[in-house]
């Protein structure tokens, strides 16, 4: 049964920050990964989908790269802001998919 | 481009109750997929809709059922309300085998079961 684990629950940092968010998976067997933005109470923003063939994806201060052998994506904030504070959710894809319980971020000002 | 929508935004009910769940797939979309979000959790996988079939089903009971129309909008109904199903319901519409199968999520309906 895939499992899908995100690490830290919880991370706070100071505007103009980099980040790392990590995500790791239990079963390698996947078709694509992809990196969602969630607001409060709000639905999900898909922010970077990365394709079992692929090692990396980018979308402007946002980068994703993927290690399907060793079970591990992560998602890299560049110059965090405070409009990028939200929880960020993994979720890989196979027969069905199968989200991480999400990183809160909080960018202070 | 019309992106996915979902009705009713928020649901009050209470305990033995049935309710219904609507969603309309983003324009071009021949698959559907409903989870279930509690709150500080990841969405549960429920089940997908592929051209009108159900096509995987998560672990869920079978009073949650649902179903698509020819037109890929899709209704979520879940009977016999329990105090546990209270969730934000999310549904998300994708186009199976193409594109990578990116899944686009609805604004989600917050159902609260007294």
């Amino acid at each position: 049964k895939q499992e899908v684990t995100q690490i830290p629950a919880a991370l706070s940092v100071p505007e103009g920050e980099n980040l790392v968010l990590n995500c790791s998976f239990t079963d390698s067997a996947i078709y694509n990964l992809q990196w969602f933005r969630q607001d409060p109470g709000k639905g999900l923003t898909s922010l970077l989908l990365i394709q079992s063939s692929q090692r990396e994806q980018t979308s402007g201060r946002l980068n994703a790269s993927l290690d399907k052998s060793s079970g591990r994506s992560t998602l890299y904030i560049a110059a965090s802001q405070p409009g990028d504070s939200a929880t960020y959710l993994c979720a890989v894809y196979n027969n069905d998919m199968r989200f991480g319980a999400g990183t809160r971020l909080t960018v202070k000002p | 481009e019309t992106g996915v929508t979902q009705s009713p935004t928020h649901l009050i009910k209470t305990r033995g109750q049935q309710v219904t769940l609507r969603c309309s797939s983003q324009s071009g979309h021949n698959t559907v997929s409903w989870y279930q979000q509690a709150l500080g959790q990841g969405p549960q996988f429920i089940f997908q809709y592929y051209r009108e079939e159900e096509n995987g089903r998560g672990n869920f009971p079978p009073r949650f059922s649902g179903l698509q129309f020819p037109n890929y909008s899709s209704e979520l109904n879940v009977n016999a309300l329990e105090l546990d199903d209270s969730a934000l319901y999310l549904c998300a519409s994708s186009r199976l085998a193409e594109e990578g199968n990116e899944q686009f999520f609805g604004p989600g309906t917050r159902l609260t079961v007294l």
